[in-house]
């Protein structure tokens, strides 16, 4: 089955810890993103990464760090920096074909909650 | 700068009446337009996007939506409404101004389906 993967699917934080939500894909695909939802906000891009050892901000990336060290692979941690984690996080990726737009498929996602 | 207003962010209709979701976008480019469903507690899945060889697409489900240069919009319609409808659906412009085809996300319309 090819898809992505998001683990936990429930995870929580106690105050001043670091947490680490994982994703993965075995669509070949070579971007891969991270996103928060909120209520009624919509999605808000954290970090993005179009290749293997690179990756760039979003638009919320404070309090927020990744990886890319493997095409499969992009985790995302949560540090006690992020003042407010108590969100929907969902990962997804994408492929760029010709006379297509890049389109993102996306994860089942994580739900992380404070306690 | 692109974005995307949903006009509605919640919608009501009977089982077996049509569905009209409304989108607006902003774009300097010639947009690449989606549409994405969520249930709840998942992740998004893909109903149709717009790839300018047709303005008017069909997706998944029985949904279609019509881009309108003129009006600037991209609403989502399907003729009769089922249960298994009710979600929140996005409309979404992609970022093609910058190289990485970043998505902007509207702020979702709930959509219930009433027996």
């Amino acid at each position: 089955d090819g898809g992505i993967t998001q683990s936990p699917k429930y995870l929580f934080r106690k105050e001043g810890q670091n947490v680490t939500l994982s994703c993965e894909q075995n669509l070949n695909h070579d971007a891969m993103y991270w996103y928060r939802q909120d209520p009624g906000q919509g999605l808000r891009l954290i970090y993005y990464s179009q290749i293997v050892n690179d990756f760039q901000k979003g638009d919320i990336a404070e309090g927020y760090s990744v990886s890319r060290e493997k095409k499969e692979s992009f985790p995302l941690t949560v540090t006690s920096a992020q003042k407010n984690p108590t969100a929907f996080y969902l990962c997804a990726s994408s492929i760029d074909l010709p006379g297509s737009p890049r389109t993102q498929y996306f994860g089942p996602g994580t739900r992380l909650l404070v306690l | 700068a692109q974005s995307v207003t949903q006009l509605d962010s919640h919608v009501s209709v009977s089982e077996g009446t049509p569905v009209l979701l409304r989108c607006n976008y902003s774009s300097s480019y010639s947009p690449s337009l989606f549409w994405y469903v969520q249930h709840p507690n998942k992740g998004l899945q893909l109903l149709l996007k717009y790839t300018s060889a047709a303005t008017l697409v069909k997706g998944i489900n029985g949904f279609e939506a019509e881009f309108k240069k003129s009006e600037t919009s991209f609403h989502l319609t399907k003729p009769s409404a089922h249960m298994s409808d009710a979600a929140e659906y996005f409309c979404v412009v992609s970022d093609r101004g910058g190289s990485q085809g970043n998505l902007i996300f509207g702020k979702g319309t709930k959509l219930s389906v009433k027996p």
